[in-house]
């Protein structure tokens, strides 16, 4: 089973805010990582698919980066909304397929 | 309507009892999955299909059936539910089976088991 491992478990901030957390993965046989929001009472929705080392991928406020020979993903939003408080989850498969390991997400929280 | 639906969306059962969780999507994507997520674990990986009629394993199958007659639904079935079975439940359908494929999550359904 693969280790995807993210941190901080939980973080509260601010309105306005810019707020980033990690995500660590087996750097041996990469093939995607990938980034879903989870707001509460709702279903997992994507945010990105990153496969190439150095990619960096961009939605409105949000941001990823990717290294895939540290093996660690970046997600970064700037200017934090109370919108934006979800669990972000990131998730990679474990070989050539389409099964994902997820990690158990880093909660935000943004205050008003 | 497109996407992806289960049902029930809450069930209360009791120990020893069957269940199915119903799940159904419109994309016609060949792959479909089932989660749990519980408190400390995230999600973790019941069951998968890679088309009708072809099933695995994921991380915690025990207890669990499924079968897929049609590419559209895939049930999932707690033959002899226990209260270690009381999770919330998360459907999942995604494309052909590569890597980069993204997963289209339904609703989720709470069950409790007494």
């Amino acid at each position: 089973i693969l280790n995807v491992e993210q941190s901080p478990q939980s973080l509260h901030v601010q309105e306005g805010d810019s707020t980033n957390f990690t995500c660590s993965f087996p750097s041996s046989n990469f093939y995607a990582l990938h980034w879903y929001r989870w707001e509460t009472a709702k279903s997992p929705e994507a945010l990105f698919v990153m496969t190439l080392n150095g990619d960096e991928k961009k939605k409105g406020r949000i941001s990823a980066t990717l290294n895939t020979k540290e093996g660690y993903s970046y997600l970064y939003i700037k200017g934090s909304q109370p919108e934006d408080s979800a669990t972000y989850l990131c998730a990679s498969p474990a070989s050539g397929y389409s099964t994902l390991t997820f990690g158990k997400g880093t909660m935000l929280l943004v205050s008003p | 309507d497109a996407g992806i639906t289960q049902s029930p969306r809450y069930k209360i059962t009791e120990t020893g009892r069957q269940v199915t969780l119903m799940c159904h999507q419109t994309w016609s994507h060949s792959y479909m999955f089932w989660y749990r997520q519980d408190l400390g674990h995230g999600l973790r990986l019941i069951y998968y299909s890679a088309a009708a009629d072809i099933t695995d394993k994921g991380e915690v199958p025990d207890g669990y059936v499924v079968s897929r007659s049609k590419t559209e639904n895939f049930p999932l079935t707690l033959e002899s539910a226990t209260r270690s079975q009381t999770s919330v439940y998360f459907c999942a359908s995604g494309g052909s089976g590569s890597w980069g494929d993204t997963q289209y999550f339904g609703p989720g359904t709470r069950l409790t088991v007494l």
